[in-house]
């Protein structure tokens, strides 16, 4: 069964600085991972999603994130934050195993990302 | 356009009350997913509707839950006997297609309080 461990559940950032969220996985073939954001009272946003190709994917309001196979990790990287970034911030992993052909999405546990003026 | 829509966005019920929570997905999307978000954990996968097929009910935590899907579109998520433990964000979502391919689209969820 796969599964995704989101090793920090907050972090703290200053405004402009760099930021790298981590993701690890466990699945048996080729994953199809995805990155998530969470605003307060609001449900989840895709960020950016990996299913093949280019191991460094762009997504949306300047994240990106590097699939690395060798290590099972898809971590999520932002150069310069911004206090808008604040959110809970989800990985995932997705597997076509659902009845119908679904794609059962296993999300981590989150990290709750904070900005300091 | 229209997102995921749910209803109610908050919802207090005592315990060993029924609840019914609503779904409007995206117009056109066939695929529909409920997930449950507890308090400092991740997302729970609870129910899958795909077109008129059968749905994969493997994530339902106990048969208190059922769900269905009317003509394709808006789904009910009903939870009998509602307990302390049921509390928590329900989220939908729906997708345009089946398989990883296709991302979903979550609404607001509808916040559970049972007291």
């Amino acid at each position: 069964a796969q599964s995704v461990t989101q090793p920090d559940i907050h972090i703290t950032v200053s405004e402009g600085a760099s930021l790298e969220l981590r993701c690890n996985y466990s699945y048996g073939a080729t994953p199809y991972l995805f990155w998530y954001v969470q605003s307060p009272g609001q449900g989840l946003q895709l960020l950016l999603k990996y299913f093949s190709g280019d191991t460094l994917v762009q997504g949306i309001k300047g994240f990106e994130a590097e699939f690395k196979r060798s290590q099972s990790s898809f971590n999520l990287r932002k150069p310069s934050v911004h206090w808008s970034d604040a959110a809970e911030y989800f990985c995932a992993v997705g597997a076509r195993v659902l009845t119908g052909g679904g794609n059962k999405l296993t999300f981590g546990t989150g990290t709750q990302l904070k900005v300091e003026l | 356009g229209a997102g995921v829509s749910q209803s109610p966005s908050n919802k207090v019920t005592e315990k060993g009350k029924d609840v019914e929570l609503r779904c409007d997905p995206i117009s056109g999307h066939t695929a529909l997913y409920w997930y449950r978000q507890s308090l400092g954990q991740g997302l729970e996968f609870l129910i899958y509707f795909q077109g008129n097929s059968a749905p994969d009910k493997s994530g339902l935590p106990s048969d208190r839950f059922s769900a269905e899907r009317t003509g394709g579109s808006v789904s009910t998520l009903t939870i009998q006997r509602t307990q302390q433990e049921d509390s928590a964000v329900y989220l939908c979502a729906s997708s345009p297609a089946t398989g990883p391919n296709s991302p979903l689209h979550f609404g607001n969820g509808t916040r559970l309080t049972v007291t």
